[in-house]
């Protein structure tokens, strides 16, 4: 079955302590990107990776960082969490930037005490 | 950048009834248009997408209208059904066509 995963999908942590959220596609889709859902908002891009070791900032990138190592995994770290990144967060892929369609995970519930 | 505004924030309608959700852009270079919906618990998934080139698409019960003009499109359900109910986004691209602006969402329940 074609599908993002993410793990964990809840997880409460408290201030400072490292963490990272995980994310895998077997579509062999070339573009990644993370987003945060928080109330009133709608969804804001974090990062975004083209491909293999490409990867830029999004709209609101400050706390997190990535990596792509491998083209079906993009994890998401927050190497000292705090209490405003408090938020739902969705890992997507598409094919490639040309195609439109994103395909998201089912996203990670992050506390931040 | 792109600005994406959508309207109404939450709407509720009678079970059959039909549901209008309108977004305003700000890039009139923008030239794809996509509609996701989220249901409880999940990730978004893309219910029907637009591209400038043409003025609406339907798709059963869900149609999509664009006016490059004024700049907006709207999302056109008919016959609601409960499972109609969920967040729905829209999205535009931004200025470089690299990436995506969402709107903040729009809350539809179907009362049955």
């Amino acid at each position: 079955e074609a599908q993002v995963t993410q793990n964990p999908r809840y997880l409460i942590t408290v201030t400072g302590k490292k963490l990272t959220v995980t994310c895998s596609q077997n579509m062999n889709h070339e573009y990644m990107s993370w987003y945060r859902q928080d109330p009133g908002l709608g969804l804001r891009q974090i990062y975004y990776s083209m491909n293999v070791e490409v990867t830029d900032k999004g709209d609101v990138p400050e706390g997190y960082k990535v990596s792509r190592k491998e083209k079906r995994n993009f994890p998401l770290i927050l190497e000292s969490p705090s209490p405003n990144q408090t938020s739902l967060y969705f890992c997507a892929s598409s094919h490639d930037r040309s195609s439109y369609e994103q395909y998201f995970g089912p996203g990670t519930r992050l506390t931040v005490t | 950048g792109e600005n994406v505004e959508q309207h109404p924030s939450t709407l509720s309608v009678q079970e059959g009834d039909s549901a209008v959700i309108k977004c305003t852009y700000s890039d009139s270079a923008s030239n794809y248009f996509p509609w996701y919906k989220q249901e409880l618990g999940k990730g978004p998934q893309l219910i029907i997408d637009i591209r400038s080139n043409v003025g609406e698409k339907k798709d059963q019960r869900i149609a999509v209208t664009l006016n490059k003009t004024a700049k907006h499109f709207s999302l056109h359900i008919t016959e609601t059904q409960p499972e109609d109910s969920a967040v729905y986004f829209c999205a535009a691209p931004d200025n470089y066509g690299q990436n995506f602006v969402f709107g903040p969402g729009t809350r539809l329940s179907v009362l049955p």
